[in-house]
């Protein structure tokens, strides 16, 4: 496409709920990026992609989150029995390839856990 | 210490003044620099790259100073439609995730 999608823009759900939220990053990119931002803080990185596999998932808060690319484009980040301090918005970032180095962001899904 | 470090802000300057924001870095061993600008509830774009010998876009300059492991963004003139947070972002060498810093927000008044 022609840019990062994101889906769903937002999402409310209750604490101990599994969640899903999805990125279709921008066609022929091979990396992609998953980001949380919490309010009046900065982007905070969580997982990066090179093709199919994570080469980076340093930064997944725990157990409970885990994201997949089986196919080399669309990913899907999954959080398991959420908690209210999983509340943020969840980017999604995709380059062209992984020196490129400049980041293009999906606008985000707003995740609220009640 | 966090990785990327900016003044939260807010600042508040009139149209046409000049501003400038500062970032500091703690890993002495990184190598791309970068500034981008998040609108209110949007997603963070590219503003500029910052080069070593620093480098100019319009209104806009950057500098980086390795020594002191230290980037700043000028903006001379500033437009009501400069109002948003300012990320400055690092490259981590281990790999090809960026570190952003936690955002300068500007507020630029008629």
């Amino acid at each position: 496409g022609a840019g990062v999608s994101q889906t769903p823009s937002n999402k409310v759900t209750e604490k101990g709920k599994y969640v899903e939220l999805r990125c279709d990053p921008i066609s022929g990119h091979t990396a992609l990026y998953w980001y949380r931002q919490s309010l009046g803080q900065g982007p905070e990185f969580l997982i990066y992609f090179q093709g199919t596999g994570a080469a980076d998932d340093s930064g997944l808060p725990n157990d409970r989150f885990f994201a997949v690319r089986p196919e080399g484009s669309v990913s899907t980040l999954k959080i398991q029995r959420t908690e209210r301090g999983d509340s943020a918005v969840y980017l999604c970032a995709s380059s062209l390839n992984p020196g490129a180095n400049v980041l293009t962001f999906g606008a985000g899904s707003r995740l609220t856990v009640l | 210490r966090k990785e990327v470090e900016q003044d939260p802000g807010p600042f508040n300057v009139p149209e046409g003044a000049t501003v400038a924001f500062n970032c500091t870095y703690s890993n002495s061993a990184s190598q791309s620099f970068f500034w981008y600008r998040q609108d209110c509830r949007k997603e963070p774009k590219l503003l500029m790259s910052v080069y070593s010998s620093g480098n100019e876009d319009g209104r806009f300059t950057a500098q980086l100073n390795r020594a002191s492991q230290y980037i700043s963004l000028l903006i001379r003139d500033s437009k009501l439609s400069d109002s948003a947070t300012y990320l400055c972002v690092v490259n981590k060498l281990a790999g090809n995730m960026l570190t952003f810093g936690g955002g300068t927000r500007l507020m630029v008044k008629p």
